[in-house]
């Protein structure tokens, strides 16, 4: 398995700031994504996170409200810009691991938009 | 495309007898198929997944799941579930010939009551 970090763990934001959320795993991986968890819904792609070179987003979501960045095989940030109530949602990391053909997910961070 | 259907929103049943959670899918190629449970506050844990070969596969906790082409079907299963069995449990798809992204079910609540 992939062990994965995320931070913060969880915030609670005033509308119109923004979060960036930072995602570290314990080894090189090629695919990482991110995922939102709406209170009580499924689990939602926002994009794929590439090394070196700019996200591929998801239809319905786009660069300007969700900035990614992928410095390196190990790290990725998303950031929730220009927040509103609406973005309150659990934001999940995950990792692909070729091998096994798995994919693994982050604890998560849950944010609250007043 | 690719989706996932999980007909029932919450399944309740007692301690010591059978569990199933089901699991129905779409994809235009082979499906890889995947179960995750979620319990309160944590982030998603892989249970088991089929890739290729036997139709039967055995994952963590005891769970097992059988793939049916014919019904397009990844039902869950547990022969006796456990009352810390109680949780969230998604079923998620993506096709052979994609790129990684998955596409998760609704969910299932699973309450076992002792």
């Amino acid at each position: 398995s992939a062990v994965i970090s995320q931070k913060p763990s969880r915030d609670i934001c005033q509308r119109g700031t923004s979060l960036t959320i930072q995602c570290q795993v314990d080894s090189q991986v090629t695919m990482m994504f991110w995922y939102r968890q709406q209170p009580g819904q499924s689990l939602t792609l926002i994009a794929t996170a590439n090394q070196g070179s700019e996200a591929t987003y998801e239809s319905g979501f786009v660069i300007d409200k969700f900035p990614i960045s992928r410095p390196n095989l190990t790290f990725s940030t998303l950031t929730v810009s220009n927040m509103s109530p609406e973005d309150s949602s659990i934001y999940l990391c995950s990792v692909y691991r070729d091998l096994n053909n798995e994919q693994f997910f982050g604890p998560g961070t849950r944010l609250t938009v007043l | 495309a690719q989706s996932v259907a999980q007909p029932e929103d919450q399944v309740n049943v007692a301690e010591g007898n059978p569990l199933t959670v089901k699991c129905t899918y779409s994809v235009s190629g082979n499906p890889y198929l995947f179960w995750y449970v979620q319990y309160p506050n944590r982030g998603l844990q892989f249970l088991l997944k089929y890739i290729t070969g036997d139709n039967l596969v055995k994952g963590s906790y005891g769970f097992e799941a059988e793939f049916n082409k014919s019904q397009t079907s990844f039902h869950l299963k547990k022969p006796s579930a456990l009352v810390s069995d109680s949780a969230l449990y998604f079923c998620a798809v993506r096709d052979s010939s994609n790129d990684y992204k998955l596409s998760f079910g609704a969910g299932t609540t699973v309450t076992v009551r002792a």
